[in-house]
């Protein structure tokens, strides 16, 4: 029974690429949110899916930054044209749709903009 | 005012202390708490919910006092193992079924020495 699955784990880009982020919610689990940590700090909700819906992206930055999560396959966090202050652990998590147990957090990509 | 607020620490304490985290929360329509784990560089764990009645797991105790709107986490007989930081999680949503509206607070940092 796979958990919440992140990849890459570890990501390089330099300023001016674009960064793909991925995230296999756990089985059963049809709502991911992404959340963002920049060192020292804690987490900051970015955005919340359910299959082929954005639900609540109040957390996300205006510009740069999208997130999408289609009827087959993972979600994805895009970030375009990445600059030094995007580097952060990006975590993904997962519910069910009407549990009230809290979330199950994949390991994190840890992106870093050279 | 921000909506959920922990003492960051660090609590240093000495192994088989007993140590306590409080953590008060502002929306009194909040429905349900959790408390999560998180060690250094790794994603959040579900340490345990929190129950009105107040429940307890092992060595770790969880209160809940809505009318002060503030929850607690007790660990008895601290292993170096407990080393992390803590986090207080709200949902605030009406619904208590929506996860989406799970607030972090920013983590108590714990040191368990030998």
């Amino acid at each position: 029974n796979a958990g919440v699955m992140q990849n890459p784990r570890h990501l390089v880009r330099r300023r001016g690429q674009e960064a793909r982020l991925r995230c296999s919610p756990m089985k059963g689990h049809s709502h991911v949110y992404w959340y963002r940590q920049l060192p020292e700090e804690g987490l900051k909700f970015m955005v919340y899916l359910q299959k082929e819906n954005i639900i609540d992206e109040s957390g996300m930055p205006k510009e740069r930054f999208s997130a999408e999560f289609p009827k087959e396959g993972p979600s994805i966090l895009r970030i375009q044209q990445v600059v030094r202050g995007d580097s952060a652990a990006y975590f993904c998590a997962s519910s069910p749709p009407t549990a009230n147990y809290g979330y199950t957090f994949g390991s994190g990509t840890r992106l870093t903009v050279v | 005012r921000k909506e959920v607020e922990q003492d960051p620490g660090p609590f240093n304490v000495p192994e088989g202390a007993t140590v306590a985290f409080n953590c008060t929360y502002s929306n009194s329509a909040s429905q349900s708490f959790f408390w999560y784990r998180q060690d250094c560089r790794k994603e959040p764990k579900l340490l345990m919910s929190v129950y009105s009645s107040g429940n307890e797991d092992g060595r770790f105790t969880a209160q809940l006092n809505r009318a002060s709107q503030y929850i607690s986490l007790l660990i008895r007989d601290s292993k170096l193992s407990d080393s992390a930081t803590y986090l207080c999680v709200v949902n605030i949503s009406p619904n208590a079924g929506n996860n989406r509206k799970l607030i972090w607070g920013l983590g108590t940092s714990l040191a368990v020495n030998p």
